[in-house]
């Protein structure tokens, strides 16, 4: 079955790098997303890896992809109070039959920055 | 290029009543899904549509029902409000240019509440 399961909460102080940390269960998994959620407002896309790939780095963003753990994390360099939000790790499942996917969310981790 | 738009901002029901959410996708996207998301929570996925029918569905009643009309824009009706239904409702656009790839763009979502 589709599981994916985040840490709630962290906190770094302003220029400090973050790391949030993403598990997923189904190994099917073709694509994983990270999505930025401000209050109030809809989901950011901010940076996917397809599941064949280990890194990609995009400006700011880095994401870790370990298979054999099922294991995804995303690196925020420098981090601004901007980056405050709340950040969720998406799994999406290929559907053969049509070629269109759901997504799968885990619960969110809410990034806090401290000036 | 406008992204995906969502009306209303926001609703208020009381039980038993229905309700109609509507989304116009980013331009040149075909595919719109539904995702519900509950305070503090992930979204969750409840169907997704293009070409007019509806092509996969989560784990919602039939109270949730959903059109897609020529022009790619779509509704999701929800009849028989219970408390339960108060959330975010957010619906996503994708396309399946180059392949399989179909990254969904989130629109700002309408949030719903059921007195």
């Amino acid at each position: 079955g589709e599981d994916v399961e985040q840490s709630l909460f962290l906190s770094v102080r302003e220029g400090d790098s973050s790391v949030i940390n993403c598990t997923y269960t189904d190994s099917s998994s073709t694509y994983l997303y990270w999505y930025k959620q401000e209050p109030g407002a809809g989901l950011q896309l901010l940076t996917y890896i397809f599941s064949n790939m280990d890194m990609k780095q995009d400006q700011r963003l880095t994401v870790l992809l370990n298979k054999k753990d099922k294991h995804l994390s995303l690196r925020i360099a420098d981090t601004q109070t901007g980056d405050s939000a709340i950040y969720f790790c998406a799994e999406s499942i290929d559907q053969m039959d049509t070629g269109r996917r759901a997504l799968t969310f885990g619960s969110g981790t809410r990034l806090q920055v401290q000036p | 290029d406008a992204g995906v738009t969502q009306s209303p901002t926001h609703l208020i029901k009381t039980r038993g009543q229905q309700v109609t959410l509507r989304c116009s996708p980013k331009s040149g996207h075909d595919t719109v899904s539904w995702y519900q998301q509950a305070l503090g929570q992930g979204p969750q996925f409840i169907f997704q549509y293009y070409e007019e029918e509806e092509r996969q569905r989560g784990n919602f009643p039939d109270r949730f029902s959903g059109h897609q009309f020529p022009n790619y824009s779509s509704e999701l009706n929800v009849n028989a409000l219970l408390l339960g239904d108060s959330a975010l409702y957010l619906c996503a656009s994708s396309d399946k240019s180059g392949g399989k790839r179909d990254t969904q763009y989130f629109g700002p979502g309408t949030r719903l509440t059921v007195l």
